[in-house]
């Protein structure tokens, strides 16, 4: 079965650090740039950050720059988000997903429920 | 960065009817690189349409997509009970990426 599956959420203070993982099964991660996306409580969806399939090439979105870090290794079908300086507007639920191409995200993680709060 | 804004921000309607979504670019964006999601409550996005009018694996015929540019609709022919949810359109154009503000679609 082809799915992607995160980790590493949880309650954090403001300030301090989490790392969240996304696993993929049926499929390697290898060959695919992978996301992270975020939602805030009843909000939309954003873009946060793209790892390409070599770990060659990264972006952010502006307001994550500096503090957060995409990264992957693929010899263990994972994908990384490493985040510090944690705000309370990095509340969230965090999905990876995947890319190939001009398929666009054919495959989401069921996300993982960060929430920064002192 | 590219903006999408996507009309109407609900859109109610009763099943069997057709429901007619609009997304919006603030500029062109290259190759067709839109796609649509549909989210549902407590669940993660699912891609509908990539490359504007392209369907993903195991999505209905009743569900379209077309446009180019910066102007792109999202079509379902007849709506079933299970299609009312919050539809999102998405460029892959240019980083950032970036999704639209969602259209709510309810049963009326």
């Amino acid at each position: 079965q082809v799915q992607l599956v995160e980790s590493g959420g949880g309650v954090v203070q403001p300030g301090r650090s989490l790392r969240l993982s996304c696993a993929a099964s049926g499929f390697s991660l290898s060959g695919s740039g992978m996301h992270w996306v975020r939602q805030a409580p009843g909000k939309g969806l954003e873009w946060v950050a793209v790892v390409y399939y070599d770990g060659t090439k990264k972006y952010y979105t502006d307001s994550v720059k500096g503090r957060f870090t995409i990264s992957r290794d693929n010899s263990k079908d994972t994908l990384y988000l490493q985040m510090s300086s944690l705000r309370a507007e990095d509340t969230a639920v965090y999905y990876c997903a995947r890319l190939i191409g001009f398929y666009a995200f054919d495959i989401w993680g069921q996300g993982t429920t960060v929430t920064v709060s002192s | 960065e590219i903006v999408l804004t996507q009309s109407p921000d609900t859109l109610s309607l009763s099943p069997g009817e057709r429901a007619t979504l609009s997304c919006r670019a603030s500029q062109s964006v290259s190759s067709n690189y839109l796609a649509w999601y549909q989210q549902k409550p407590g669940q993660a996005p699912r891609l509908l349409i990539y490359a504007a009018s392209s369907r993903a694996t195991g999505i209905p015929d009743r569900f379209s997509g077309s446009g180019s540019g910066a102007d792109f609709t999202l079509t379902i022919s007849r709506l079933e009970p299970e299609d009312f949810a919050v539809y999102y359109c998405q460029q892959y154009d240019s980083f950032p990426y970036t999704f639209g503000q969602g259209t709510k679609l309810e049963i009326k």
